[in-house]
């Protein structure tokens, strides 16, 4: 069983509109989780990193939020833009472990105008 | 330089065919990182390396994977008698010292293998 996992494992969008993306992750302890956003045919880019004790944390029209407790974190995408689309990647980095990062499947956005 | 350069972008290999990649870090990174993509599904880690010595390499398939980083170069991954099942996009990624700890990677664009 993956050690994390994201849902849905695509999804398409009309432009415009809001989604979220979920991660549920059983990673313990880690240090931090971190989404990154993979355009197609190119490495993936980091756009939010969260420590174990953050809650949430933005950057621009991407939210990402931690829930510790349920060991879940979600990516909330407002007012989705066409250049959205892409792959979305959960990232945890488990406090052992020699910088090993575990990766997530990703979720496929499709903005559409 | 300013981001991590990889190369070739695309790379094809009869089955049995050595393959070799390569990877400029950063400037100033001292961890490089080697994932597998398979099919845009999840990165598989391969192995990393502090400057130029081999930091953690349980995800090497040693039989037939082998990867340096050697001063004044570009690091390199190569794969000896290639499978179908190394198809793939290989992607490198560096780390400052100071947030390697933190997951924060720096991708290169990758290299596509075929393998044919």
């Amino acid at each position: 069983k993956n050690q994390v996992e994201q849902s849905p494992q695509s999804l398409i969008i009309l432009e415009g509109k809001n989604c979220t993306l979920q991660c549920n992750y059983t990673v313990s302890p880690f240090s931090n989780l971190r989404w990154y956003k993979q355009d197609t045919g190119r490495g993936p880019v980091s756009l939010t990193i969260m420590t174990f004790s953050e809650n949430t944390k933005s950057n621009g029209r991407y939210t990402a939020t931690l829930d510790a407790d349920t060991k879940q974190s979600s990516l909330h995408i407002t007012a989705s833009q066409l250049s959205d689309s892409a792959s979305y990647i959960c990232v945890v980095s488990p406090i052992t472990g020699g910088f090993k990062t575990i990766f997530g499947a990703g979720t496929r956005l499709f903005v559409k105008a | 330089g300013e981001e991590v350069a990889q190369t070739p972008k695309h790379l094809v290999r009869g089955e049995g065919q050595k393959a070799k990649l390569y990877c400029a870090p950063i400037k100033g990174h001292s961890y490089v990182f080697w994932y597998q993509q398979v099919l845009k599904n999840e990165f598989k880690f391969l192995i990393s390396f502090q400057n130029e010595n081999v930091f953690d390499e349980t995800g090497m398939p040693k039989e037939r994977f082998s990867a340096k980083c050697l001063p004044n170069s570009p690091c390199s991954l190569e794969i000896q008698a290639t499978k179908l099942e190394d198809s793939a996009v290989y992607f490198c990624a560096s780390s400052h010292y100071r947030t390697a700890g933190t997951g924060e990677l720096f991708f290169g664009e990758g290299s596509r293998l075929t393998v044919l």
